[in-house]
């Protein structure tokens, strides 16, 4: 059973299309995150949402969009790609909102703009 | 402000051989600190934290970290390492001043070498 999962898995798209990427988690957590990792490995939060309700949104484009549907989903939409939003995107969960909580990642989607 | 800092982008060792991976952080509250190693194309795993009490702590896989408050440090430790070993390590921090937010560092590759 997977924890965290997400979808699509890779994503080759051309600049100034719209995409989503879903996530899903069943460990019954209440807080969920997406991340991004660069070309160097570098991981850095943009959103974070806890109870459905947005906690953290990092300085991030306008153009990237997270919906929540319910505590167990949360998406992340991205408008007007450009080729800098080339990365992979990882999705994670965590028991709650608490600092000190693990958070438990996704596989990540690899999103290639051209 | 938070940050965290891994001073070496790559460590070799011998398989057979203690290993040590190197953290170190700066917080304005308690730290609670977290490695996570990622494998190729995966997610990233959840290995060990410290959050209070006892400053070794032991983690999955034979991995432990001893947290330095004076030093304000947590390597990431193994005495016997393996070729499975290799990998990306990430240190995280994140404290008490309620940002509610992991800062990754920017990630050490081992490589155990048969």
């Amino acid at each position: 059973d997977t924890a965290v999962s997400q979808t699509p898995k890779y994503l080759v798209t051309q600049m100034g299309n719209d995409k989503s990427i879903k996530c899903e988690q069943n460990l019954g957590h209440d807080t969920m995150y997406w991340y991004k990792q660069d070309s160097k490995k570098f991981l850095k939060i943009m959103f974070s949402y806890n109870n459905k309700e947005l906690i953290i949104n990092e300085t991030v484009p306008n153009r990237f969009s997270p919906k929540s549907p319910d505590k167990a989903h949360l998406n992340l939409h991205i408008n007007s790609l450009e080729l800098g939003d080339s990365a992979v995107y990882f999705c994670a969960s965590s028991q709650d909102l608490v600092p000190a909580g693990t958070q438990y990642f996704g596989p990540g989607t690899r999103l290639l703009v051209l | 402000a938070q940050s965290v800092a891994q001073p070496e982008d790559q460590v070799n060792v011998a398989e057979g051989n203690p290993l040590t991976v190197k953290c170190t952080y700066s917080v304005s509250g308690n730290p609670y600190l977290f490695w996570y190693v990622q494998y190729p194309n995966r997610g990233l795993q959840f290995l060990l934290k410290y959050i209070t009490g006892d400053n070794l702590v032991k983690g999955s896989y034979g991995f432990e970290a001893e947290f330095n408050k004076s030093q304000t440090s947590f390597h990431l430790k193994k005495p016997s390492a393996l070729v499975s070993d290799s990998a990306l390590y990430f240190c995280a921090v994140s404290d008490t001043s309620g940002t509610y937010k992991y800062i990754f560092g920017t990630g050490t590759r081992l490589k155990v070498l048969a």
